[in-house]
Order: structure tokens, then C-alpha cells, then sequence
């Protein structure tokens, strides 16, 4: 298994711009969030989806959006770019609720945003 | 939501054993103890998570005060590879839904020295 996979690793935006970010997992798992971490700081949820079709906001959604068409891939949207958005982005997959395995979050190795 | 400290960093030598505490006096009955870690430039990873007992994996020991308001994370011999920033973190026994979700604090940044 490839686990869960982010592309790309790195990228920079101008103010303004658009761009999806994209987060794979090859595990099955029905439930998938997204994370930014700031500098010197924990993560912070996004957006979240507990399956195929199915989204929410998380602590920090405004300026973002995610859609769930496949239980594989979970894009985020940067809808128009902003310098406050500069930040790292992990994706993370786990098993859903009453699977044994539930309580693990597999997280992406990250995709590094400037916004200039 | 149920909030935990810790102290921000703490300094081991290799090959000794490091406590790493955590309060979480707010503790609800239905609430897991998790603890992540993430190394330099990479994802958090799953380091352990218990209710009430102690816990041990192959990672590391998770020991568990009885009144639950504190819990310690024990690695029993430092490696310089355990040098990352350690997040104690609540979470929900319903893992489906918004209690699937994880609330990340600043965590400990360990220190390994060799």
C-alpha cells in the first residue's frame, strides 16, 4: 500500500490564484480530513468527510473547499488564494467507527503553500 | 471540547527513558487518551491511545492515573529517531463523525541528545 499520498509536495500561488491540492489513499478508509499547520503550531482541521458524498467543516473551512466523489481521493480547494494560507497541508485517512483499526489516523506526508 | 497540557519541550539523553506528561483534568468518561508524534517535515504518526489501563506496543507505554486526569507517555530508551514534538490528545470512543476528529495542541518538542 502507498498509504496516503499528497500532491505536490511544494507550491507557490500568488494572491488570488486558485489551485486544488490533492490527497489519495489506497486503504479503503471511509473517513478522510484535512489539516493546516501553521508555524510553531498543532494542526488544525479544515474539512473532513466520513464517506463517498459526504463533507463538513471543520475548525478553520472559510477560504476552502472539498468535495468526495470516490472514497479514494478527497481534493481541497483554495478557492482565491490568500497570504494567511501560506501553511503546510496533511491529508489524513482512517478506518471508519467500529472497525478495530478505528482509532489510527494515517496522515500524508504534507504539501508546503506560500502565498506571495 | 476536552483540552490537555503539556510542557512545551523536554531534553533526554539517548538510550534513557523519557516521561513525557500530560493533563487533561476536563477528561470525560467516553474520552481516549491518543498520542502522536511527528518527525521533522512529516505527518503526525499514531504513537499509542488507552481509556483506563496502562498500554504497551511496541512504540512506546502509555500509563494512565486512575482518577484519568493525567496520563504519561513512557519511551523506554530514547533513540536519537524519537526526537519530534509529542501530542497528547482526547478523543471521543464514537471515532465516526465529528468525534473522529482530532484536536492537535502544540505538543513537547523531545530532545534527544546523544
Amino acid at each position: 500500500n502507498a498509504g496516503v499520498t499528497q500532491t505536490p509536495k511544494f507550491q507557490v500561488l500568488k494572491t488570488g490564484q486558485s489551485m486544488t491540492l490533492q490527497c489519495a489513499q489506497d486503504m479503503n478508509h471511509e473517513y478522510m480530513s484535512w489539516y493546516r499547520q501553521d508555524p510553531g503550531m498543532g494542526l488544525r482541521l479544515i474539512h473532513y468527510s466520513v464517506g463517498a458524498g459526504i463533507t463538513d467543516q471543520g475548525e478553520v473551512p472559510n477560504g476552502y473547499n472539498v468535495s468526495r466523489s470516490t472514497t479514494e481521493d478527497f481534493p481541497l480547494r483554495l478557492l482565491s488564494a490568500a497570504p494567511s494560507q501560506t501553511s503546510v497541508y496533511f491529508c489524513a485517512s482512517s478506518p471508519p467507527s467500529g472497525d478495530p483499526s478505528s482509532y489510527e489516523q494515517y496522515f500524508g506526508p504534507g504539501t508546503r503553500l506560500t502565498v506571495t | 471540547d476536552a483540552k490537555t497540557t503539556q510542557p512545551n519541550s523536554m531534553e533526554s539523553n539517548e538510550e534513557e527513558p523519557v516521561h513525557l506528561p500530560c493533563n487533561h483534568s476536563t477528561i470525560s468518561g467516553t474520552d481516549y487518551i491518543h498520542w502522536y508524534r511527528q518527525l521533522p517535515s512529516q505527518g503526525p504518526e499514531y504513537v499509542i491511545h488507552g481509556l483506563t489501563s496502562n498500554v504497551n506496543n511496541r512504540m512506546a507505554s502509555l500509563a494512565i492515573a486512575e482518577d484519568r486526569k493525567s496520563s504519561t507517555l513512557i519511551l523506554h530508551r530514547a533513540t536519537l529517531r524519537d526526537a519530534a514534538v509529542y501530542y497528547c490528545i482526547l478523543r471521543d470512543e464514537d471515532y465516526g463523525g465529528s468525534q473522529g476528529n482530532l484536536i492537535f495542541g502544540k505538543g513537547t518538542k523531545l530532545s534527544v541528545k546523544p
